[in-house]
């Protein structure tokens, strides 16, 4: 059974970077690892996707090791405007490939 | 920018009733989802469609419908409201296999 999983909270202080860890085992071989951020009362919010290896944009990184079975989301210099739940998604390898999303970190930073 | 309405930001029902939630993308998206999010649980996948008159089971289907008559609209039915339904219900939208999905900005629903 595909399972998505992620450290329940994290804190932080502003200026540090941030590293979250998601575990997806029995992810599908051909699919995307995607990141999304949510602030209370908003949907979530599209971060960053890779496939392996490293992606950055202007936003953060995602590193995802060669077997694929989890990914780190690291955010740089977090600010207190950071804190949120952090989500990642992933499609498991079953046939019926659902989309999976992690229960979510919520990070708190602090000042 | 892309956008994801949803019909009502929050609805109070009673129970028993039919209940409608409707979402609109702007995007012309193929793929449309509908979650229902929980404290403790995250999101989880009710339904979702891949093209119009489309759908597929979600992780919790049960007690919902679907329907997706034109490809800018996805309606999610609670065909007799229960109190176990109040939960905050968000929808997304996105392009192709990609799974950077647009989120609308949910409706808490309440079952009284």
């Amino acid at each position: 059974l595909a399972k998505t999983t992620q450290p329940i909270s994290m804190d932080s202080y502003e200026g540090q970077e941030v590293n979250i860890t998601c575990s997806h085992n029995n992810i599908a071989t051909n699919d995307y690892i995607t990141w999304y951020q949510q602030f209370p009362s908003q949907g979530p919010r599209f971060i960053i996707q890779g496939y392996k290896t490293k992606v950055t944009n202007e936003v953060a990184s995602l590193f995802i090791p060669a077997d694929r079975k989890s990914s780190t989301l690291s955010l740089p210099r977090v600010s207190l405007s950071d804190t949120a739940v952090y989500y990642c998604l992933s499609r498991g390898s079953s046939n019926t490939g659902k989309l999976i999303f992690g229960q979510g970190t919520t990070l708190q930073v602090k000042p | 920018d892309v956008k994801v309405t949803q019909s009502s930001r929050y609805l109070v029902k009673r129970t028993g009733e039919k209940v409608f939630l409707e979402c609109v993308q702007d995007m012309d998206h193929e793929n449309m989802f509908w979650y229902r999010q929980d404290p403790g649980l995250g999101l989880r996948l009710i339904y979702f469609s891949y093209d119009v008159k489309m759908k597929e089971k979600g992780d919790i289907p049960e007690g919902y419908s679907v329907s997706r008559e034109k490809k800018e609209r996805f309606s999610l039915i609670l065909e007799s409201a229960s109190t176990n339904q109040t939960s905050m219900y968000l929808c997304a939208s996105a392009s192709g296999r990609t799974y950077e999905q647009y989120f609308g900005p949910g409706t808490r629903l309440t079952v009284t």
